[in-house]
């Protein structure tokens, strides 16, 4: 079945240092989305990607897919204590028995 | 607005029993999914529901299952509950069916412990 894994599984960062996390399929996606559940609370929406090579931005993050849709990538620059907590990536598949990775739990240190 | 809304938000059962979440989507939306939350395993889909018919299941055993309302809301149910059944269960509701194409928007989920 579609595989979705996530790395790195926990990262800590000194607030001021980028970030990413990256998510990799076993299979062609046709979607990727992100989410972010910040400590005790739920996943959030962040965005969806859905053309090969697909770059979006919000403001200090940047999600890219890649060209063959089975990677995606999480970039945040400049760390801020404010973003702290697990990132999700979140594969549509053609079968939709979709998964989430595992997620990336970051913690920012002030 | 009003968010998507789960009840109850804790619940503390003993093994064997069974219990009852309820899940009320966001106005509009028609499908509601439903999530498995542990340290372990991360997010796991249990199944998706919309105008009233499951879509899709995941690979959860048939003690877990679940029925959607004419009026969208959902609920799942899980029987002779296990120890391994401790975990924080999510819902998500979208506007439209196949969850994975939409956003998600995801409840505050139920907080289940089994003894």
């Amino acid at each position: 079945g579609q595989q979705v894994m996530q790395i790195p599984q926990y990262q800590h960062v000194q607030e001021g240092e980028d970030f990413t996390t990256y998510c990799n399929s076993s299979t062609t996606l046709s979607n990727i989305q992100w989410y972010k559940q910040r400590p005790g609370g739920h996943p959030v929406f962040l965005i969806q990607l859905v053309k090969s090579g697909e770059v979006k931005k919000q403001k200090r993050l940047t999600f890219q897919f890649g060209e063959a849709k089975k990677n995606s990538s999480l970039h945040i620059t400049a760390t801020q204590t404010t973003d702290v907590g697990t990132y999700f990536c979140w594969g549509g598949g053609s079968n939709y028995k979709l998964t989430f990775g595992k997620g990336t739990l970051l913690t920012v240190n002030p | 607005k009003a968010g998507v809304t789960q009840t109850p938000r804790y619940l503390i059962k003993t093994r064997g029993q069974q219990v009852t979440l309820s899940c009320s989507p966001i106005s509009g939306h028609r499908s509601v999914s439903w999530y498995q939350q542990t340290p372990g395993q991360g997010l796991q889909f249990l199944f998706e529901y919309f105008s009233e018919t499951q879509r899709n299941k995941g690979n959860f055993p048939g003690r877990f299952s679940g029925r959607q309302f004419s009026n969208s809301r959902s609920e799942m149910n899980v029987s002779t509950l296990e120890l391994g059944d401790s975990a924080l269960y999510l819902c998500a509701s979208s506007s439209v069916a196949g969850q994975g194409d939409n956003e998600q928007f995801f409840g505050p989920g139920t907080r289940l412990t089994v003894l």
